[in-house]
């Protein structure tokens, strides 16, 4: 049973362009939301989180937007730059808010073309 | 610090050899994790230990599977025998909670690439 599912697959941005990548859940016990960006050969490095208690957190170029009724969330990367190109996974956890398991989306591939 | 490190790297083995995975978590995490990466399933928690203790190990494949934390510093994931399903990239994360903190980042080693022949 997939309790995160994120889409699209893969994505293609031109560069200064907004990239966006959402995800849905299915478990209510959900209280934490982090998304992880991964290069190849590398292990998944934190980029931001969201706690339920906000719709919205920002950092630099990256927003996250929370829909806590509709159990959705996305995320936006403002003015794309090609070293933005990565896989980016977006997950959830429950109990402790992270110091448990993460479930994890299957990932997006995103290319950020110059 | 180093960050969280994984041994070997690599791993290329024959089916029905056993296997061990080593991890090193960032000194003073009190949490470690082992996940599995592969392309049809992602990334899958298999279990994770708090203060060396198991806490939830239901992601286990199944019983060919064992993982142990004899202490703070050191960990082992072990697959006996191996088959070629097994074939993924495992990667070990650790983290330490913090009460004046809202996020709780894992940080995740480079990850020991497996191929089960």
């Amino acid at each position: 049973q997939q309790q995160v599912k994120q889409s699209p697959q893969s994505l293609i941005v031109q560069k200064g362009g907004i990239s966006i990548i959402n995800c849905a859940y299915e478990n209510t016990a959900f209280d934490y939301f982090p998304w992880y960006q991964q290069f190849p050969g590398k292990g998944p490095a934190l980029l931001i989180a969201i706690r339920p208690d906000v719709s919205e957190k920002k950092e630099g170029r990256f927003t996250i937007s929370f829909n806590k009724s509709a159990k959705q969330f996305s995320l936006h990367i403002m003015d794309s730059q090609p070293g933005d190109s990565a896989t980016y996974f977006c997950a959830a956890s429950s109990v402790g808010g992270g110091a448990d398991g993460l479930t994890f989306g299957k990932g997006t591939h995103l290319i950020i073309q110059p | 610090d180093a960050g969280v490190i994984q041994s070997p790297r690599h791993e290329v083995t024959e089916m029905g050899q056993e296997v061990t995975l080593r991890c090193k978590p960032i000194s003073g995490h009190d949490y470690l994790f082992w996940y599995r990466q592969t392309m049809m399933r992602g990334l899958e928690l298999l279990i994770y230990f708090n203060n060396n203790v198991p806490i939830d190990d239901s992601g286990m494949p199944e019983d060919r599977f064992s993982a142990k934390m004899p202490n703070a510093s050191f960990s082992t994931l072990k697959i006996q025998p191996s088959e070629p399903r097994d074939s993924a990239v495992y990667f070990c994360a650790s983290t330490n909670p913090s009460l004046a903190s809202l996020i709780v980042e894992q940080f995740f080693g480079p990850g020991t690439r497996l191929t089960v022949l």
